[in-house]
């Protein structure tokens, strides 16, 4: 039963980039969440992707878009990077959106801006 | 005041002891609550889930909820070296569907 994985592992990139990463869910899985986490931070959310939408968002700026294709897989992207952008990307699957749903998480992205 | 908050740490047991997690939540209606172990460099685990108030047990570890005072923690008993790791407290809100509110984690170290 293959778990979350997301790509790329690393990624650097310079100020003003643009950036993609992208996350498979866990097999049997539906709802696709994405969240940052900043060094010695909790895990913050960015947004959550159900049936080809976006369901909910945190408090991220535009920048910060995403999408989930038909075969529940998802991309986040991140337009005009900040340094303060640095940091591990998070994707955690889960069946379904109701607030009993455990999500599980990838392995995540380390995005480094410089 | 944040919505989860737990001691930053670093707490520090001996092998063998029980090691006693807290954290704390702003939202009265929260519904789900979770505990995350997160090595370094590495991505969320999840070790426990807990709905309703009182204990849940899980092998070593045990989870406690206490809704009418907005508690939550996570007992380890028999503390192990490779234990030594951050534990993240997590909670969904009433409103929140199934969006996840993180502490800030607690860094918990076992020595031997």
């Amino acid at each position: 039963d293959a778990g979350v994985t997301q790509s790329p592992t690393h990624l650097i990139k310079t100020r003003g980039q643009q950036v993609t990463l992208r996350c498979s869910p866990k097999s049997g899985h539906d709802t696709v969440s994405w969240y940052q986490q900043a060094l010695g931070q909790g895990p913050q959310f960015i947004f959550q992707y159900y049936e080809e939408e976006e369901r909910q968002r945190g408090n991220f700026p535009d920048r910060f878009s995403g999408h989930q294709f038909p075969n529940y897989s998802s991309e986040l992207n991140v337009n005009a990077l900040l340094l303060g952008d640095s940091a591990l990307y998070l994707c955690a699957s889960s069946l379904g959106q109701g607030n009993r749903d455990t999500q599980y998480f990838g392995p995540g992205t380390r995005l480094t801006v410089l | 005041q944040k919505e989860v908050e737990q001691n930053s740490g670093p707490l520090s047991v001996p092998e063998g002891a029980i090691a006693s997690l807290n954290c704390t939540y702003s939202d009265r209606g929260s519904q789900s609550f979770f505990w995350y172990r997160q090595y370094s460099g590495k991505s969320p685990e999840l070790i426990m889930f807990i709905y309703s108030n009182g204990d849940k047990e899980d092998g070593r570890f045990t989870a406690q909820l206490n809704k009418a005072s907005q508690y939550v923690s996570l007992l380890i008993r028999d503390s192990q070296p490779s234990d030594s790791a951050t534990y993240l407290c997590a909670v969904i809100g009433y409103s929140s569907a199934s969006k996840i509110i993180f502490g800030s984690g607690t860094r918990l170290s076992i020595r031997p």
